[in-house]
């Protein structure tokens, strides 16, 4: 069975460019979610979806920072501008999602490094 | 609100040796817990998860964990740990009327030696 799958896995580009990483949930599953991991704060969860709904956003650190899902199979993650202060390694999980019932599967991550 | 609490940063072990994460957790509802490892560049995966039922959850890899509601634990053991299960682990819980959504804590990085 397909994973969580996650594009680019990694992404080098200059302070200010525009950087959108993607992520495609498992099949069936209807809550999707968006983390980062630094070495400083560990693993935050920035913006989770139910149902392509976003459900709270409040860990989307900055106006910079934005999330779509247009439908069930698809999620974007964009930070426009990019800092070097963003660098560091973003996950895309997905679950069938009731109330916590189902645990969580993640991809293997984009790393991030904003020069 | 919820937090999760992984005592131990890093934990060094020999292999063959057993070993215990310790994770706590406060929350003033009810919760699932679950326990995630990492390994090197990869994303995270389940080792075991608690629901409700039975205070002691076996997962892969000949991991276990018991939950311990009045010390409000749940911490990971393996009786006899391999080269191979060095990674980090990370503690998790969600709220039961949630819709979902993790808080872990910080992460114990495992590292056995031969």
């Amino acid at each position: 069975d397909a994973g969580v799958i996650q594009s680019p896995r990694h992404e080098v580009t200059e302070m200010g460019q525009e950087v959108t990483l993607r992520c495609k949930p498992i099949s069936g599953h209807n809550s999707l979610f968006w983390y980062r991991q630094t070495m400083m704060r560990g693993l935050e969860l920035l913006i989770y979806f139910n149902n392509n709904v976003p459900i709270d956003d409040s860990g989307m650190p900055e106006d910079r920072f934005s999330a779509k899902m247009p439908n069930a199979s698809f999620s974007t993650l964009k930070i426009q501008p990019s800092e070097p202060r963003d660098s560091a390694v973003y996950f895309c999980a997905s679950s069938s999602g009731k109330g916590g019932l189902q645990p969580q599967h993640f991809g293997d991550g984009t790393r991030l490094s904003i020069l | 609100a919820q937090s999760v609490t992984q005592l131990d940063s890093q934990v060094p072990v020999f292999e063959e040796a057993p070993v215990e994460l310790r994770c706590n957790y406060s929350s003033s509802v009810s919760v699932y817990l679950f326990w995630y490892v990492q390994y090197p560049n990869q994303g995270l995966q389940l080792l075991l998860k608690y629901l409700s039922g039975s205070t002691l959850v076996k997962g892969i890899n000949g991991f276990e964990a018991e939950f311990n509601k009045s010390q409000t634990s749940f911490h990971l053991r393996k009786p006899s740990v391999h080269i191979s299960d060095t990674a980090e682990y990370f503690c998790a819980v969600s709220d039961r009327g949630s819709q979902g959504n993790l808080i872990f804590g910080k992460g114990t990085k495992l590292s056995v030696k031969p």
